[in-house]
């Protein structure tokens, strides 16, 4: 089966400046989440889609960041403006809406914030 | 508040070595316990899940353990070899719902180098 994908696969930008992600999951896994993973550390929760609905954004910092997830399928994250600390990678991954069915991981977007 | 916390930090061995990663959590209540392998500039990949019935479970020369009395948990690997080389992630899911991605608490990960 196909895999998670995600572009760009690396973005550099200025403070202030605005930036997207994109993300398509596998196909039929209705849920779908954006991380953030800072090196050395492990992923961080920001969004979970089920289908098009948010089931969790407690952790977005919604001044700045946004996310869509339209027609349920695939998904934007957006950060607007960008700051220092938003340097990371930003991992797309989706699974099955069945209790411990593994999430399969994009490669992610490696972003630099200067 | 639910953590989950792995050691060592970093870890390196010569190829051929067996290794033992370590991983232990206060996540309540307890679904499951996954651990991942996230190769350098790649996403993680799952290794295994267990929930609170399997105390071990294996994916080739990777075995995971778990003690759902101590809160433990650790990954095995047996004759490493320098593909083995990547960080070592644990993750619990917390929580009865169908939910997993809300309820995963994800260690800060074990970075394991392989030398020849």
């Amino acid at each position: 089966e196909a895999g998670v994908a995600q572009s760009p696969r690396y973005k550099i930008i200025e403070k202030r400046q605005s930036v997207a992600f994109w993300c398509n999951p596998i196909s039929g896994h209705a849920t779908l989440y954006w991380y953030q993973q800072i090196l050395g550390q492990g992923p961080k929760l920001l969004i979970q889609f089920q289908n098009n609905g948010v089931v969790d954004d407690s952790q977005l910092p919604k001044d700045r960041f946004s996310a869509e997830r339209l027609k349920g399928v695939d998904s934007t994250l957006k950060i607007q403006p960008a700051k220092l600390e938003d340097s990371a990678v930003y991992l797309c991954a989706s699974s099955l809406v069945v209790n411990n069915s593994p999430l399969h991981f994009g490669n992610g977007t490696r972003l630099t914030v200067t | 508040k639910n953590q989950v916390e792995q050691s060592p930090q970093s870890l390196i061995i010569l190829e051929g070595k067996n290794c033992t990663l370590q991983c232990n959590y206060t996540v309540s209540p307890f679904s499951n316990l996954r651990w991942y392998k996230q190769d350098t500039g790649r996403g993680p990949v799952s290794l295994t899940i267990m929930t609170f019935s399997e105390n071990t479970k294996s994916n080739g020369r990777y075995t995971a353990t778990l003690d759902a009395d101590t809160k433990q948990s650790s990954l095995h690997i047996t004759a490493s070899q320098l593909s083995d080389s990547a960080s070592y992630i644990c993750v619990v899911s917390a929580g009865t719902n169908n939910n997993a991605g809300n309820m995963l608490t994800f260690g800060g990960g074990t970075r394991l180098m392989v030398k020849p």
